[in-house]
């Protein structure tokens, strides 16, 4: 099992503000992976990388960016959070060639 | 028509009984097959991945069958921990994506 960390947890914070949401990996996988997922409901990509300085773009449009400077870092930022950004955000790690993913334990984001 | 499809639930079994459900997948080109489990509020962890002959991880068994696309999990001896919600998970030849299926819900009665 990958050891994928995501911090914070839990956020609450203003309409406006803007917010980076860390994860990390410790695995040295390649490939990383946002998603976001509201309760009850399936998961959505929202960004991917294959790499060092790879991102894309996943299928739900996003007002997020991310980057990847380090193999191990993949954090994602909100430059001006809305109640609609309101949702877990999911990240998830996979080794290059392999395509089973495993997950980080979620950040839980509230924009009042 | 969703690329991954698989029936919400609930489904509500009892404790020691035994549980299957399907997903389907529309395309062919499909080559890697996943369960993965989600417990309430909590990330998604992979099961167990599907291969082509079939395969069993203690009292999980999952098949493929690639002629009528589709995949499925049986559970036997259910247990309390059991329930979650079940995700089916596909990949593409050549796409390093996933495709999620939106899950089953399975709740084990005492």
């Amino acid at each position: 099992e990958a050891d994928i960390y995501q911090t914070p947890r839990y956020l609450v914070i203003g309409t406006g503000k803007k917010i980076t949401l860390e994860c990390s990996q410790t695995m040295g996988h390649d490939k990383m992976y946002w998603y976001q997922q509201d309760p009850g409901m399936e998961l959505h990509l929202i960004h991917y990388s294959y790499g060092v300085n790879s991102t894309e773009k996943g299928d739900l449009s996003s007002e997020s960016t991310v980057s990847r400077i380090r193999t191990e870092h993949f954090p994602l930022t909100l430059e001006s959070a809305r109640p609609s950004h309101t949702s877990q955000y999911l990240c998830a790690s996979s080794e290059m060639g392999k395509e089973a993913q495993f997950f980080g334990p979620g950040t839980r984001l509230t924009v009042l | 028509r969703k690329e991954v499809e698989q029936d919400p639930g609930p489904f509500n079994v009892p404790e020691g009984a035994t549980v299957a459900f399907n997903c389907t997948y529309s395309n062919s080109a499909s080559q890697s097959f996943f369960w993965y489990r989600q417990d309430c509020r909590k990330e998604p962890k992979l099961l167990m991945s599907v291969y082509s002959s079939g395969n069993e991880d203690g009292r999980f068994t999952a098949q493929l069958n690639r002629a009528s696309q589709y995949i499925s999990l049986l559970i036997r001896d259910s247990k309390l921990s059991d329930s979650a919600t079940y995700l089916c998970v596909v990949n593409i030849w050549g796409d390093y994506q996933l495709i999620w299926g939106a899950g089953t819900k399975l709740i084990i009665k005492p």
